[in-house]
């Protein structure tokens, strides 16, 4: 079956730094991939959505700048967090679409958290 | 624009009752509706999916769901409820027109007790 990675699984910055968090999906290609972030006990936040080879495209309220994504490849997208505070402390997860799959194909990561100290 | 209601934060079920989960959405055009499950510190496990067809999904551990066009609902249920599926449950929705793009309900923390 399809299988997304996530890496690091978990990590830990001191405030004011850069985290990089990678998707891959392992045996499909992905045009398109999602990045969610998830407070604790709380919902899965669309943040944006990452096309290969185009700028990601954001949701309202989410801080393009803060957030970097990239998607450099069909399958591989990468979500830096700049300048990390406390409050970008979260569970994030990614999604990857099936690029020659149906619409609905899509399949989640095991997510990423990140501790900012 | 699309969305997804479930009006229970929380639903308590003990163990060989019957369970039922709601969900409700709003979508443009025919949804794609999706449940999922996440345990404490994982990440998602796919249940089952409603794309087209019989209106009655079944899926992953003994869970299935019904699709109500008219009702815009999409409920959960199980027959007979385990302790293990205790766990916090996400309805999602996405359409063609939305650019693939899966919108999660607020969750469903559902409790079996022994």
């Amino acid at each position: 079956g399809a299988v997304v990675s996530q890496h690091p699984s978990r990590v830990i910055c001191k405030s004011g730094t850069s985290v990089k968090i990678e998707c891959r999906s392992l045996d499909f290609q992905a045009t398109t991939m999602f990045w969610y972030r998830q407070f604790p006990k709380q919902s899965l936040m669309l943040m944006a959505t990452s096309n290969e080879g185009s700028k990601a495209t954001y949701e309202q309220g989410v801080e393009k700048d803060k957030f970097l994504i990239n998607h450099a490849s069909l399958t591989l997208s990468t979500l830096t967090v700049t300048s990390a505070h406390p409050e970008d402390s979260s569970f994030y997860i990614c999604s990857a679409r099936v690029s020659s799959g149906l619409a609905y194909e899509q399949y989640f990561g095991p997510g990423t958290r990140l501790t900012v100290t | 624009a699309q969305s997804v209601a479930q009006p229970e934060d929380q639903v308590n079920v003990a163990e060989g009752n019957p369970l039922t989960v709601k969900c409700t959405y709003s979508v443009s055009g025919n949804p794609y509706l999706f449940w999922y499950v996440q345990y404490p510190n994982r990440g998602l496990q796919f249940l089952l999916k409603y794309i087209t067809g019989d209106n009655l999904v079944k899926g992953s551990y003994g869970f299935e769901a019904e699709f109500n066009k008219s009702q815009t609902s999409f409920h959960l249920k199980k027959p007979s409820a385990l302790v293990s599926d205790s766990a916090l449950y996400f309805c999602a929705v996405s359409s063609y027109s939305s650019a693939s793009k899966i919108i999660f309900g607020s969750g469903t923390r559902l409790s079996i007790r022994p």
